[in-house]
């Protein structure tokens, strides 16, 4: 299949400042779009999604953005906390295409610096 | 609600052996799913099921077999472990296409 891609490892931020993690598709089907969180040890936990009909979706602290035409996916945590430090995963799947799972980027380690 | 459990949580074997992984989930989702997880390669899907008594391949199904003989429960079989087989397992259970809720994971090491 497809992959889906994130544009940086690693991404250090001070504690407070807004961090914005990138993720790039190629599958033009892609219709759903999730964002998962995943400290060390533990299962991905959802962030945030957004499907293909809306750009832009808020949660609390965070922001997910949609750019279909570039086929671009990013997520925006405002005011980072030293417990938003780990690994973020973009995923997304065809969800017309039936239930064969999401297909995963290979994360960005967020790093909050007190 | 205990959302979505596996077990066991470690697990050490000898090339060859055999053991069984298990995933429970008391959300009543239709669908369930086993990845695995590598440094450097994010989470692959090994197999797939849309409901009970159904499962289907994913990306990365060699070396594994799955059940799914009641609603609540995935199984993920190993018959002959390989030291390629060394990962971390995570079972996940959604409402269709949508939002995966994913268990705590099963670190195997297979020497």
């Amino acid at each position: 299949g497809e992959s889906v891609g994130l544009h940086l490892p690693t991404l250090s931020v001070q504690e407070g400042d807004n961090s914005i993690i990138n993720c790039a598709y190629s599958n033009s089907a892609s219709d759903y779009f999730i964002w998962y969180k995943q400290e060390s040890g533990k299962g991905p936990q959802f962030i945030i999604d957004i499907r293909s009909n809306m750009d832009k979706r808020q949660g609390q602290r965070v922001t997910v953005l949609l750019n279909k035409t570039v086929k671009h996916l990013s997520l925006q945590i405002a005011a980072t906390q030293p417990g938003d430090s780990a690994v973020y995963f973009c995923a997304e799947t065809d969800s017309g295409g039936g239930a064969d799972g999401l297909t995963f980027g290979k994360g960005t380690h967020l790093i909050i610096q007190p | 609600n205990a959302g979505v459990t596996q077990t066991p949580k470690f697990r050490v074997l000898k090339t060859g052996q055999s053991m069984t992984l298990l995933c429970a989930q008391d959300m009543n989702h239709e669908y369930m799913y086993w990845y695995r997880q590598d440094p450097g390669m994010g989470l692959r899907l090994i197999h797939y099921s849309v409901g009970e008594g159904t499962t289907a391949k994913g990306e990365v199904p060699d070396g594994y077999n799955v059940s799914r003989l009641k609603k609540q429960n995935f199984l993920l079989g190993l018959e002959s472990a390989a030291p390629s087989q060394t990962s971390v397992y995570f079972c996940a259970s959604s409402y269709g296409s949508s939002e995966q809720y994913f268990g705590p994971g099963t670190r195997l090491t297979v020497t």
